[in-house]
């Protein structure tokens, strides 16, 4: 057990729906990373946040968003659903040495199907 | 941009053979490096890692020396069991916005490990 959790576990909904996905990072970690997982792209991470502020984004598209509260969860909500957002969604959490090294450590994942 | 190039799978390898799995990667700076493993159905965790050059990350028998010279990574095992049948991802610390930690992640590699 990493640690981290997320929910839903599975999800299934319609294409031009919008879907909440939500993560509990490990006590005491402070930066939440969302990734995307698919059997075309692999792994590509999407957004960091870091004590409630947006740290870095990377391949997240304009339809998807997220956030980080004050008790450091975190949710991304993904809408106007297509059927090519269909994969794996992991949340992971870390604490940045000041080595610059990060040790980050994943949820299970939300698998996302879109129909 | 930074990235990493690991072997194509899937690899099977018959239980107690050695295990070489390729990884290379391209970074400005110096990032940090990354072995990852997901079992099936559940989400990644940390193999092992290495922060600096000609660092050696190990664990559960799994090895992984930094090599700056020649960009390299590789996982090596000197006797695999069933019970390492995953798919491992490569991956390193990238640097997206001038923000230190997110993960850049090679395509994977499956390996099944036959008794």
């Amino acid at each position: 057990d990493s640690g981290v959790t997320q929910t839903p576990k599975h999800l299934i909904t319609a294409t031009g729906q919008r879907v909440t996905l939500r993560c509990s990072p490990r006590s005491g970690d402070l930066s939440v990373y969302w990734y995307q997982q698919s059997l075309d792209q692999g792994l590509q991470f999407l957004i960091q946040y870091y004590n409630g502020e947006e740290r870095a984004k990377g391949n997240i598209l304009e339809r998807f968003s997220a956030q980080q509260f004050p008790d450091l969860h975190s949710e991304l909500n993904l809408s106007s659903l297509e059927l090519g957002d269909s994969a794996l969604y992991f949340c992971a959490s870390s604490v940045v040495s000041a080595g610059g090294s990060t040790e980050a450590f994943f949820g299970q994942g939300t698998r996302l199907t879109v129909v | 941009g930074d990235s990493v190039t690991q072997m194509e799978g899937p690899v099977t390898l018959s239980e107690e053979a050695f295990l070489t799995i390729n990884c290379t990667y391209t970074a400005t700076g110096y990032p940090s490096l990354f072995w990852y493993v997901q079992y099936p159905g559940e989400g990644l965790q940390l193999l092992l890692k290495a922060t600096k050059a000609d660092d050696k990350g190990s664990n559960k028998g799994f090895e992984a020396t930094y090599r700056k010279e020649t960009t390299s990574f590789h996982l090596e095992k000197g006797s695999v069991q069933v019970s390492d049948s995953a798919v491992y991802f490569c991956a390193l610390s990238g640097n997206y916005g001038g923000s230190q930690g997110n993960l850049i992640f090679g395509k994977g590699t499956k390996l099944s490990v036959k008794p």
